[in-house]
């Protein structure tokens, strides 16, 4: 059974950091590419950002270009999405998808990062 | 790039039929047929139902089913049925190599 669970989310003052992971299990995880997806209270769900397998194509919203990062260690099945720079509007739950021809096939439960003073 | 553009709401009686809309342009739906439905009841995670325009997952019942013509993908759901309830979103592969949703779309079954 394919399980997303991420971890890392909480309370960050804006411009500050937080890094979530996603540990992945029950599938080949080296041979998928893997995204990330947020979603706003109460709003609709937005593409964040992919890697490659092998970490070497990456993939940026505009929005968090040059603010935000991701990486992948497949030694360990994990993602994960280092956000500097935060701002309010990034306030939202954060979900790990595995991506199979752009389609988030499996979807973690998400993990909420709240940017507030 | 902008958003996918969806219907906020559509209803339907149990039983009958709905089609929800996910209009884009030529750089993205129009041109990729990468295009995928997830449906989201409250409080859960998206669940897909439909990717590359029209195969369905394993497990998800035949009566969603989709399409596409031109710049617009189409969801529909026959027979509906109350556990069909939920927010939809639509997706789609981009010129930019990135993956766009659409706004949603409440489906309320009367």
């Amino acid at each position: 059974e394919v399980q997303l669970v991420e971890s890392g989310g909480g309370l960050v003052q804006p411009g500050g950091s937080l890094r979530l992971s996603c540990a992945a299990s029950g599938f080949n995880f080296n041979v998928y590419w893997m995204s990330w997806v947020r979603q706003a209270p109460g709003k609709g769900l937005e593409w964040v950002a992919n890697i490659g397998r092998d970490g070497s194509e990456k993939y940026f919203v505009d929005s968090v270009k040059g603010r935000f990062t991701i990486s992948r260690d497949n030694a360990r099945n994990s993602l994960y999405l280092q956000m500097n720079s935060l701002r309010a509007e990034d306030t939202a739950v954060y979900y790990c998808a595995r991506e199979n021809w752009s389609c988030q096939d499996h979807w973690g439960q998400g993990t909420l990062v709240t940017v507030s003073s | 790039q902008s958003a996918l553009t969806q219907p906020p709401s559509v209803s339907g009686s149990p039983g009958q039929s709905v089609t929800i809309s996910c209009t884009g342009t030529s750089s993205d739906v129009g041109t990729y047929n990468r295009v995928s439905w997830y449906q989201q009841p409250p409080g859960t995670a998206p669940k897909v139902m439909i990717y590359g325009v029209n195969n369905r997952p394993s497990g998800v019942p035949d009566r969603f089913s989709g399409s596409k013509s031109g710049n617009t993908a189409s969801l529909t759901i026959s027979g509906l049925q109350a556990e069909d309830e939920a927010d939809y979103y639509c997706s789609s592969y981009t010129s930019s190599k990135i993956v766009i949703f659409g706004g949603g779309t409440k489906l309320t079954v009367l």
